[in-house]
This record gives C-alpha cells, structure tokens and sequence, in this order.
C-alpha cells in the first residue's frame, strides 16, 4: 500500500534554518492530510494538518501546503528546534466512513545545533 | 489535557497463545483506532470502531483479531493465536468526530511473539 509516500527517510538541519519535509500521495479521494510527530516509544502526536479545500494551514512554527494537482504536500519547519528532532509522518484520510488514516513510512529529521 | 492511554505497554507472548491488548480513549471522543507499527516499517491503519460495530478493517484485521468496547470506556484488541509476525507495536487511537480527523494516538503497547 504505497498511497502516501515520503521518499526522504532522513533530513539534517541546523538550528535556526527551515526544514522542509515532503510527502506525496496517490489516492484522489483523500480529503484531509495531517502530519504526525513520533518519538521513539511513544504514539504519533498530532501536529498539522488540512483540509483538501485549502492551500495552506500555518500554526506557530509550522506550515502545511497542498498542492493538489501535484498530488504534494509539505511541511515546512521555521525556525527549526533540537526539540524537534523526531520522525515525521506524513498522513492522509478520507470520509469513507471510519475516516481511517494512512501513514506514509515517515522522515527523520535531526536538527542539529 | 486527556489522553489515550494503553495497558500494558509491554506483553511477551507465546506464538498461539491469546493476547487481548486494552486502550482507554479520551472521553467524549466517538471514533477509535488499532494501528499497529513492525519494527522499522510504517504505521499501518488496523480497524476503526463507531457506535458500537466497525466501521472499516484493513486486509490485515482477519479473523484472528477482533475488537471489542466492554464498557463505556474500554477499548480492546484480541488476538486470538499469534503469529510471530504479530510482533509489533500496537497504537490506539480515538477521534472526536468533527475536526480535521485530529486523531490522538496512545503510547503503544509492544507485542512479542516468541
């Protein structure tokens, strides 16, 4: 199942600069997409997401942009933070019912200070 | 601020043998979620639960697995006679219905298969 894909398994950055996290998927009935952060032994924590209507979502730190005639989005860290060092996940949904989520393989990202 | 929790965060098993992993979802949240994660490899989306029946099962969730809400507040996944490649992490997870499928996410159990 390869619907929600992130071809960079890993991403090194310096602090302060942006980080920019990529993510593409193939499914068109997909309307929601989110990004996930995971820590290791513990669960993805929600972190942004958007609506399939919309072209950009911004929260702090963190912005989203879609491009749906691409089939791509994004997740742009700015500035970047050791704290935010983990694995991010892509996601994706649609209402199909029980609105289930598809998770991309996720990016390490090292901010490295 | 409430979270999904999940017991136990550790269950070493013997291959056949039962297992039933348990989650509490935050309160007033309708919708729930077993996904689980093999070590290495993606976040793979199990079965969602609403109003008391599934509501959608991934190819994974076959006969052995089940899914079961005891009480107002407990969510269970058995499996009935593991496999070794059942080893993985089991995340929970429970959506409130009505925001951007903002989907809150337990800590994990991880499941050994011996």
């Amino acid at each position: 199942d390869q619907q929600v894909k992130q071809n960079s398994p890993s991403l090194s950055v310096q602090e302060g600069r942006i980080s920019i996290l990529n993510c593409d998927y193939t499914n068109s009935m997909f309307d929601y997409f989110l990004w996930y952060k995971k820590y290791p032994a513990e669960g993805p924590t929600f972190l942004i997401s958007i609506s399939s209507i919309k072209d950009k979502n911004e929260d702090g730190r963190f912005t989203v942009f879609l491009n749906k005639s691409a089939k791509h989005l994004s997740l742009h860290i700015v500035p970047s933070q050791p704290g935010d060092s983990a694995v991010y996940f892509c996601a994706a949904s649609a209402n199909t019912g029980g609105f289930k989520t598809i998770f991309g393989a996720g990016t390490r990202l090292f901010v490295k200070a | 601020e409430p979270e999904v929790t999940q017991t136990p965060s550790h269950q070493v098993t013997q291959m056949g043998q039962e297992v039933i992993l348990r989650c509490v979802p935050i309160s007033n949240h309708l919708y729930f979620y077993w996904y689980r994660q093999i070590l290495g490899q993606k976040v793979e989306f199990l079965v969602s639960f609403y109003n008391n029946e599934i509501s959608e099962k991934s190819e994974i969730f076959d006969d052995q697995f089940s899914v079961e809400r005891p009480d107002g507040s407990n969510f269970t996944l058995k499996i009935r006679s593991t496999k070794l490649e059942d080893s993985a992490m089991y995340f929970c997870a429970s959506y409130q219905g009505s925001h951007y499928n903002e989907q809150f996410f337990g800590p994990g159990t991880r499941l050994t298969v011996l």
